[in-house]
């Protein structure tokens, strides 16, 4: 079955502008959580969604937010971007609430230049 | 507060030789555990998760790892190391200390060269 499908895969963008990141999970997964891979800080939390909820939000400014569908498709929105969101965006799905591991997607690069 | 400190930010080994990385976790309740590892411009993938079942735990490509909850490790072994295993490796731990957080906490990642 198809896996956890993040799109695009890179992205350039500017300063100041936003960009929006899409997931979709793995069929019948309904927990989708997405986290951020930087050099310096490693791999963090940004937030979770299950059920078109957020449960659980990392300690990022409010800048990031994202949003959950009913199909579980999720995105993720930064705005008014800088240069130290270059980044690897990961999503990951599990198929509920609870430590049953997840399944990462490829992952998104974003540079803002 | 979870915590996860992987020791030697980068280990490397001899094709065919044993693989250790080590990783050190920090939980006030019981843990779950995982190992990911990521190749090069790609996700993380699971290589296996302890969940308070069975201490050893087995997963794909033939890494374990065992949960020592006295040392509060768990350490991933491999007995013969491939070529086709360098790459990075992250350990993680999940818990309710935060309420209903289930967020996975990483350590910084060790990178596993293997010498042919």
């Amino acid at each position: 079955k198809a896996g956890v499908t993040q799109t695009p895969r890179y992205l350039i963008k500017t300063r100041g502008q936003q960009v929006t990141l899409s997931c979709s999970p793995i069929s019948g997964h309904r927990s989708v959580s997405w986290y951020q891979q930087t050099p310096g800080q490693g791999l963090q939390f940004l937030f979770e969604y299950f059920s078109e909820t957020q449960r659980n939000k990392g300690n990022f400014p409010g800048r990031f937010s994202g949003r959950q569908f009913s199909n579980s498709r999720s995105e993720m929105n930064v705005s008014t971007l800088e240069l130290g969101d270059s980044a690897l965006y990961l999503c990951a799905s599990s198929l509920r609430l609870g430590n049953y591991g997840y399944t990462f997607g490829s992952g998104t690069r974003l540079t803002v230049v | 507060a979870q915590s996860v400190t992987q020791l030697g930010s980068h280990v490397s080994v001899s094709e065919g030789a044993l693989v250790l990385l080590r990783c050190n976790y920090s939980s006030s309740v019981p843990p779950y555990l995982f190992w990911y590892v990521q190749y090069p411009n790609q996700g993380l993938q699971l290589l296996l998760k302890y969940t308070s079942a069975a201490t050893l735990v087995k997963g794909i490509n033939g890494f374990e790892a065992e949960f020592k909850k006295s040392e509060t490790s768990f350490h991933l072994t491999k007995p013969s190391a491939h070529m086709s295993d360098a790459a990075e490796y992250f350990c993680a731990v999940s818990d309710l200390s935060g309420g209903s957080n289930y967020k996975l906490t990483f350590g910084k990642g060790t990178l596993l060269t293997v010498n042919p």
